[in-house]
């Protein structure tokens, strides 16, 4: 059964730092490409960044561009998301997800339970 | 950034009504647009891809149509494990987009 499962999320005041985790099993890890996707509370889903298989890719959303960094370990089975210099905006669930592989495009076909990140001084 | 423009932003229906969400894009996506349900404390579900592609073990009551900048998802036959939200997602280019959801209620 593929399992995705978030932890690291917190309370962390305006500036500071937090790294999200994702622990997945269940499938071969190193075979997919990753991403972590948010959503603050009452709003809509927003992409945040990917992580190819290939290539060694990483890809953000203009919002996150050069505070946030994602990364995998593919002995541990674990992607992160370190985020830096974190804003108010920054508050939302982050859900991992990883990529279908039957089209050469990312869209997502399991999803982690999500972790709730809180900026708040 | 391509858009994503879904129209209504909510729906009320009842149970074995049919009803039919559309999603337009702010520029051609050819079919790359995926559905997903969420409901309310859980993760997005995924239920179509590639526009019209039903993933596994989604009921065939859901469908997606459409190509280039507008695209549908219907429910056929509406069941009461469908109320929920449902957005759209390009898949076409970096950055990835979602529409702002669609709300299935009662």
């Amino acid at each position: 059964e593929v399992q995705l499962l978030e932890s690291g999320g917190g309370m962390v005041q305006p500036g500071g730092s937090l790294r999200l985790s994702c622990t997945a099993s269940g499938f071969t890890f190193s075979g997919y490409a990753m991403s972590w996707v948010r959503q603050a509370p009452g709003k809509g889903l927003e992409w945040v960044s990917a992580f190819g298989t290939t290539d060694g890719s990483t890809f953000y959303a203009d919002s996150v561009k050069g505070r946030f960094t994602i990364s995998r370990d593919n002995s541990r089975n674990t992607l992160y998301l370190q985020m830096n210099s974190l804003r108010a905006e920054d508050a939302a669930v982050y859900y991992c997800a990883r990529k279908i592989l039957v089209i050469p495009r990312i869209v997502y076909d399991y999803w982690g339970q999500g972790t709730l990140v809180t900026v708040s001084s | 950034d391509i858009q994503m423009t879904q129209s209504p932003s909510s729906v009320s229906a009842s149970v074995g009504d049919r009803v039919t969400i559309t999603c337009r894009a702010s520029q051609d996506i050819s079919s790359w647009l995926a559905w997903y349900q969420q409901k309310p404390g859980k993760a997005p579900k995924l239920l179509i891809y590639a526009a019209s592609s039903l993933q596994s073990g989604v009921p065939s009551r859901f469908s997606g149509s459409g190509s280039g900048t507008d695209f549908t998802l219907t429910i056929s036959i509406l069941q009461p494990e469908d109320f929920a939200t449902y957005y759209c997602q390009q898949a076409h280019i970096f950055p990835l987009t979602f529409g702002g959801g669609t709300k299935v209620e009662i």
